[in-house]
């Protein structure tokens, strides 16, 4: 099994909902990453966690909270957001954080719409 | 501070001609070098990384320190190959993760 699998693909909410994305991948990979896409432009960082332990941030909003419960497992929480953050969420894994043999897998994406 | 520049932002060629996808880079020491490619209702995938020295699809792409390029190149395009293509420095310090250039579309037209 080589995939990321990620759910929802599709997530309409209101700036007041709380709701969640998840990730999951049964690789072994020990490093996990969320991205960011906007139409039309590159993946943007937002989280890696390495171990299961928050490794990078990069200065997200607070709004997003993610979360790792286990090493197979990755989820972002999503709170009181704004129309802004409409976007493709892609989470990622690879073995481990940060090598140059190292490949890194993406998921499908989940398509965010906040209204 | 680190950068990475794609210069094009829409590449269209003709089926069977050259290719060279532009990717300059300013990062310290030395950063390893992916190019990553998305076609179309796919997902984001690992075309060839610099330290593999391989060729991927026909693609190659040379790591030139002197101008701190890494072009992707291929010799005959073909129409499969129209995809958006980004280029992804890693900085060499351990623990860091994959920054991605702005992307170039390529397309292919017979």
């Amino acid at each position: 099994d080589t995939e990321v699998t990620q759910t929802p693909k599709h997530l309409v909410m209101g700036m007041t909902n709380k709701k969640s994305l998840k990730c999951e991948q049964h690789m072994g990979h020990r490093a996990m990453y969320w991205y960011k896409q906007k139409a039309k432009k590159p993946p943007e960082l937002m989280f890696v966690y390495s171990y299961e332990k928050l490794s990078i941030n990069e200065s997200v909003p607070s709004r997003f909270s993610p979360e790792c419960p286990n090493s197979s497992l990755l989820n972002l929480h999503l709170h009181a957001l704004q129309p802004e953050d409409s976007a493709l969420y892609l989470c990622a894994s690879s073995l481990i954080i940060g090598t140059a043999m190292d490949t890194i897998y993406f998921g499908e994406g989940s398509w965010l719409t906040v209204v | 501070a680190q950068r990475v520049t794609q210069p094009e932002k829409l590449l269209s060629v003709f089926k069977g001609a050259p290719v060279e996808l532009k990717c300059n880079y300013s990062y310290s020491g030395s950063p390893e070098l992916f190019w990553y490619v998305q076609y179309s209702r796919q997902r984001l995938q690992l075309l060839l990384r610099h330290i593999s020295r391989e060729s991927i699809k026909g693609f190659t792409a040379d790591l030139n320190k002197g101008e701190t390029s890494f072009h992707l190149k291929k010799p005959f395009a073909q129409e499969e190959d129209s995809a958006m293509y980004y280029c992804a420095p890693k900085p060499a310090q351990a623990g860091t993760a994959l920054i991605f250039g702005k992307g170039t579309t390529l397309s292919v037209s017979s």
